[in-house]
């Protein structure tokens, strides 16, 4: 089952644009994390947020969460064509039969960034 | 550092065949993790191992097989590749528990046919 689910599933728009995407999910977690991948690649970590944190910014990325919706969106501004990638969020739940940590995945959002 | 890294890029296997995906971190992280991903999906966790000696199920663990070998080494068996295991395979590593940002390798492409 997908934990985190992104929101929208793609997203066109031009260079020098802001780009938004929205990530749901169902349980507690303890962190949330933003991924990056680019056509044919591994994932990249972009920028973790901790469930008792509401908003953190790394350059032109800003992340909120807001934990009694479920939550979080990510915002990349002045967006560049270089942006031009897959988004997952990734929610750090517990796992109920081993009680281990795991990250479980949405199922994306593609962004297009037009020059 | 290389990061992590994975062989081979890419496979093309017979249903019934067997292979062993290779995975490596230069990080000493403690845990290690395989998924794979279908297209238009997210990420779906295979195996993982918190740590060097142990394995859980992830997900979807049917049909494979692995094997911590040591801290850098995590492998994954397929013993009889069947068509529903044609995927891209991404092994990852995280370090310290209350960071937990993992580290992804480039992908195995594997197709059976």
């Amino acid at each position: 089952s997908q934990q985190g689910e992104e929101d929208p599933q793609a997203l066109s728009i031009q260079e020098g644009e802001n780009a938004t995407m929205n990530c749901s999910y169902k349980t507690s977690i303890n962190n949330l994390q933003w991924y990056r991948q680019n056509s044919g690649r591994g994932l990249v970590h972009l920028i973790l947020i901790r469930s008792n944190e509401r908003e953190k910014h790394s350059g032109r990325l800003r992340v909120t969460l807001d934990t009694s919706k479920k939550s979080s969106s990510l915002l990349i501004t002045a967006s560049r064509a270089a942006d031009t990638a897959s988004y997952f969020c990734a929610t750090d739940e517990v796992l109920r039969d081993t009680g281990r940590r795991a990250l479980t995945f949405g199922s994306g959002t593609r962004l297009q960034v037009q020059p | 550092n290389a990061g992590v890294t994975q062989t081979p890029k890419f496979q093309v296997l017979k249903t019934g065949q067997s292979m062993t995906l290779q995975c490596a971190q230069d990080m000493n992280h403690n845990s290690m993790y395989w998924y794979r991903q279908d297209p238009g999906m997210g990420l779906r966790l295979i195996y993982y191992s918190a740590s060097e000696g142990t394995t859980d199920k992830g997900e979807v663990p049917n049909g494979y097989n692995v094997s911590r070998l040591n801290k850098r080494e995590f492998s994954l068996r397929l013993e009889s590749a069947a068509p529903s295991q044609t995927s891209v395979y991404f092994c990852a590593s995280s370090g310290w528990e209350e960071r937990y940002e993992q580290y992804f390798g480039p992908g195995t492409r594997l197709t059976v046919t």
